[in-house]
């Protein structure tokens, strides 16, 4: 079974810059995280779906971070303007109905400078 | 609101003994799910273990083990024989059903030495 996948893996831009990140969800997974996760800290929920509905964004910068999962399977994350502090590794994680397990990607490592 | 605390930020270990970390949450609610993730340099993170809290009998998977103790709200993770190979962060979340929201804590960095 193919996992969760990400990409990019890395990422350097410089702040005020925008910045997408592309996920992936496991096959027949309904619902889909993102997380941020800042050096030395756990993961932070940004935003979750349920197929292509938002269940929860409650955390999401909505100034400046923007998701959308067209169709109920992938995923984007966007941000817009960049700021130094939204350095972090960005996570996808799935699961089948949210009860379960949720499984993660490799996440994409944001640099901004 | 629920919250997730890991008192321990790191943690070592000699290969072949047994550590444990320490994990204690807060919540209002009676049913409820808690697990142990690992994320190596690799950064993807992985179940270790998962508890319902309705269960009282504590979650056992192969060389990890949880001591949960609803009352008190304690959900520690045994990790016996430890290996090389369990070096890595290893993260205590929550779960409330039916809301599908992980909340993390913030880690223990364990590190196993041979």
């Amino acid at each position: 079974e193919a996992g969760v996948a990400q990409s990019p893996r890395y990422k350097i831009i410089e702040k005020r810059q925008s910045v997408a990140f592309w996920c992936n969800p496991i096959s027949g997974h309904a619902t889909l995280y993102w997380y941020q996760q800042i050096l030395g800290q756990g993961p932070k929920l940004l935003i979750q779906f349920q197929n292509n509905g938002v269940v929860d964004d409650s955390q999401l910068p909505k100034d400046r971070f923007s998701a959308e999962r067209l169709k109920g399977v992938d995923s984007t994350l966007k941000i817009q303007p960049a700021k130094l502090e939204d350095s972090a590794v960005y996570l996808c994680a799935s699961s089948l109905d949210g009860n379960t397990e949720a499984f993660f990607g490799q996440g994409t490592r944001l640099t901004v400078v | 609101a629920q919250t997730v605390t890991q008192s321990q930020p790191e943690m070592s270990v000699q290969e072949a003994e047994t550590v444990t970390l320490s994990c204690t949450y807060d919540t209002s609610e009676n049913n409820y799910y808690l697990f142990w993730y690992k994320q190596p340099p690799s950064r993807q993170m992985i179940l270790v273990i998962r508890q319902e809290a309705y269960k009282q009998q504590n979650a056992t998977e192969n060389r990890f083990s949880v001591n949960f103790q609803k009352a008190a709200k304690s959900f520690s993770l045994k990790i016996s024989d430890s290996q090389l190979g369990d070096t890595a962060m290893y993260f205590c979340a929550f779960m409330k059903p039916n809301t599908d929201k992980l909340i993390f804590g913030t880690g223990t960095r364990l590190q196993v030495f041979p």
